[in-house]
């Protein structure tokens, strides 16, 4: 079963725009993470934000968490065409295992 | 390089045949998985292990087994029973509160 949804499933910019992404999950979680998949590779993560904080950066990303409506968004800012990639988020599953739960993904073409 | 090395990169499966996937690491991680993904679609869980000589089925370990004999191997089979096995398979592995690490995806094919 897949615990996340993303909207949108895809998103076309222009090279320094910034790109939103948004993760809706169902279940209490204990931290939410963000991957992106280039294109027939494996998934590298991105930054993982706890259920206690609400806010976190790293570099040109920023991650909010909105537990109370069980939602998290992904920020992309001054966007560039290497940026152009698949981003999912995952949310933990509980108990004592890293089992993850994956979202569908959004689909983010910059062009140049 | 510390990293998750899945092969073969393609594989084509013949009716009725089994066919293995190899996944090793060399990050020390307790915990390996697989995951299976679609067309344009998120990652569904089919098996994962925390430990070695130990592992649990996930959403959709039908079709499927697997082993884990050494901490770094944790070996996929898609059995014939797997009737519709064409999709992109990508092997992860992690140590307690740690972020998962992907390897680059073995895609299989029906011939």
């Amino acid at each position: 079963s897949q615990q996340g949804e993303e909207d949108p499933q895809a998103l076309s910019i222009q090279e320094g725009e910034n790109a939103t992404m948004n993760c809706s999950y169902k279940t209490s979680i204990n931290n939410l993470q963000w991957y992106r998949q280039n294109s027939g590779r494996g998934l590298v993560h991105l930054i993982l934000i706890r259920s206690n904080e609400r806010e976190k950066h790293s570099g040109r990303l920023r991650v909010t968490l909105d537990t109370s409506k069980k939602s998290s968004s992904l920020l992309i800012t001054a966007s560039r065409a290497a940026d152009t990639a698949s981003y999912f988020c995952a949310t933990d599953s509980g108990g004592n295992t890293d089992k993850l739960i994956f979202g569908t993904g959004t689909r983010l073409q910059v062009f140049p | 390089d510390g990293g998750i090395t899945q092969s073969p990169k393609y594989l084509f499966r013949k009716e009725g045949q089994n066919v293995t996937l190899s996944c090793e690491q060399n990050l020390n991680h307790d915990a390996m998985y697989w995951y299976r993904q679609d067309p344009g679609q998120g990652l569904r869980l089919i098996y994962y292990s925390q430990i070695v000589n130990d592992f649990q089925k996930g959403d959709i370990a039908e079709g499927y087994s697997v082993s884990r004999e050494k901490k770094e191997s944790f070996p996929l089979t898609v059995t014939s029973a797997q009737k519709n096995p064409t999709a992109f398979y990508l092997c992860a592995s992690t140590s307690v509160g740690q972020p998962q690490h992907f390897g680059d995806g073995t895609r299989l094919s029906i011939l």
